[in-house]
């Protein structure tokens, strides 16, 4: 168990909707990050919060937005959703700032767009 | 700008058998380099990291890595596989930001 949450585990949804990822970092990491991962594109980075501040911006598409809240949970909403939007998103969250520090993995939201 | 570059999609080893798994990386600032294992359904957990100091890497479940900065290499080894080590392995780089580059990933497959 590496301590980050994620909420729902599998959702399914239709062409168009809007859903909410739902992430809990390790007690204490004030850091936070959305990644994707799918067949065709692997595993990419989307956007990275610290201690709810925007911080770094991967291929996050424009219908995609996040945000990290005080007491340091974030979500990642996706909008007017595609079928290429299925995939399995991962949250990771670390404590401090800088590139030597080791991220811890949620178990992934799997979204299924029909 | 960083990125990393896993040669094989499918590594096949008999169980007791030597694992390699290969990666190459390329980072214009001074990297450090991860290696994660995913299993089936599971998020990604960390096997080992380089960031500064000794060059061979000891971490989880038996594996190592040695960081080779003349040859832009961070392969991951294993003496002896086991039925258990089969899974998907990534190499990630960062550099002076935290965000991971990722590999395109490697799964092992461990015969009897």
């Amino acid at each position: 168990d590496s301590g980050v949450t994620q909420t729902p585990k599998h959702l399914i949804t239709a062409t168009g909707q809007r859903v909410t990822l739902r992430c809990s970092p390790r007690s204490g990491d004030l850091s936070v990050y959305w990644y994707q991962q799918s067949l065709d594109q692997g595993l990419q980075f989307l956007i990275q919060y610290y201690n709810g501040e925007e911080r770094a911006k991967g291929n996050i598409l424009e219908r995609f937005s996040a945000q990290q809240f005080p007491d340091l949970h974030s979500e990642l909403n996706l909008s007017s959703l595609e079928l290429g939007d299925s995939a399995l998103y991962f949250c990771a969250s670390s404590g401090r700032w800088g590139g030597n520090t080791e991220a811890f993995f949620g178990q992934g939201t799997r979204l299924t767009v029909v | 700008a960083q990125s990393v570059t896993q040669l094989g999609s499918h590594v096949s080893v008999s169980e007791g058998a030597l694992v390699l798994l290969r990666c190459n990386y390329s980072s214009s600032v001074p990297p450090y380099l991860f290696w994660y294992v995913q299993y089936p359904n599971q998020g990604l957990q960390l096997l080992l990291k380089y960031t500064t100091g000794a060059t061979l890497v000891k971490g989880i479940n038996g594996f190592e890595a040695e960081f080779k900065k003349s040859e832009t290499s961070f392969h991951l080894t294993k003496p002896s596989a086991h039925m258990s080590d089969a899974a998907e392995y990534f190499c990630a780089v960062t550099g002076t930001a935290s965000k991971l580059t990722f590999g395109t990933g490697t799964r092992l497959q461990v015969t009897l």
